[in-house]
C-alpha cells in the first residue's frame, strides 16, 4: 500500500550543484503536483501535471523543471541550486476533477548552503 | 479576494475547548474546497472536499461548512484534544484540473 512515495527526505546542496527529487504514486492518478513549503507560506504550487507527457508551470516555477513520462512518476529537478531554494518539497497525486482529495508523499527536506 | 487566506495563523486552546478557523477563497469560478490535516514530520491528510454551497461536511469532532457565494469556509473542531494539535489547511480548485492553490494554514495546539 505505498501510495505517493518521495525520495529523498532529506538531502544538502552546495550552491550551483543540481539534483532530482524523485515522486512515484501506486494509484493509477492522472494529476500529480509538487509543492514547496516554507515558514508562514502554506503549501506552494511549484508544476503540475494532468498526464503523462503534459506539465504546465504553477505559483513559483522558477530554477526548477518536470517531465511526466510515465503515469507513475514525476521527478523535480534543480538545475542549479540556489540558497533560495532551500525549502521542505511535497509531490502530490490525485484524480483531476478537483474533487478528489490529493495524496502527499512524506516530503523532502532540502537545504542549499 | 485573489488569494486563498486563513485566519488565525495560530491557535492555542486548552483541551475541551470548542474552536474554529476560517478560510477565505476566490468565489469566482469556484470549483471545490478542501481541507487537510498536518502533523508535525508527517504529510497532509485530507479531511474534507466540498463543492456546493451550503454544504456541511462532518468526520468525528471536525466539521466544516461552506459558502461558495461569499467565498468562505469554516472548520470546526468540538472539545479539542492534544491529538488534534496541527496544522489546518484548506486549498481552492478554480475549474476541473484539480490544481489546487493553498492557504498558508492555521496552527493549532490543544493543552492537556
Amino acid at each position: 500500500n505505498a501510495g505517493v512515495t518521495q525520495t529523498p527526505k532529506f538531502q544538502v546542496l552546495k550552491t550551483g550543484q543540481s539534483m532530482t527529487l524523485q515522486c512515484a504514486q501506486d494509484m493509477n492518478h492522472e494529476y500529480m503536483s509538487w509543492y514547496r513549503q516554507d515558514p508562514g507560506m502554506g503549501l506552494r504550487l511549484i508544476h503540475y501535471s494532468v498526464g503523462a507527457g503534459i506539465t504546465d508551470q504553477g505559483e513559483v516555477p522558477n530554477g526548477y523543471n518536470v517531465s511526466r513520462s510515465t503515469t507513475e512518476d514525476f521527478p523535480l529537478r534543480l538545475l542549479s541550486a540556489a540558497p533560495s531554494q532551500t525549502s521542505v518539497y511535497f509531490c502530490a497525486s490525485s484524480h483531476p476533477e478537483g474533487l478528489a482529495e490529493a495524496f502527499f508523499g512524506q516530503g523532502t527536506r532540502l537545504t542549499v548552503v | 479576494i485573489l488569494n486563498v487566506e486563513q485566519s488565525p495563523q495560530s491557535l492555542h486552546v486548552q483541551e475541551g475547548d470548542s474552536t474554529n478557523f476560517t478560510c477565505s477563497f476566490p468565489s469566482s469560478n469556484f470549483y471545490a474546497l478542501h481541507w487537510y490535516r498536518w502533523e508535525t514530520a508527517k504529510s497532509p491528510e485530507a479531511l474534507f472536499v466540498m463543492t456546493l454551497n451550503g454544504d456541511e461536511k462532518k468526520k468525528g469532532r471536525i466539521s466544516a461548512t461552506l459558502n461558495t457565494k461569499e467565498g468562505y469556509s469554516y472548520l470546526y473542531i468540538k472539545g479539542s484534544q492534544p491529538e488534534d494539535s496541527a496544522t489546518y489547511l484548506c486549498a481552492s480548485a478554480r475549474g476541473q484540473g484539480g490544481k489546487l492553490i493553498f492557504g498558508q494554514g492555521t496552527e493549532l495546539s490543544v493543552k492537556p
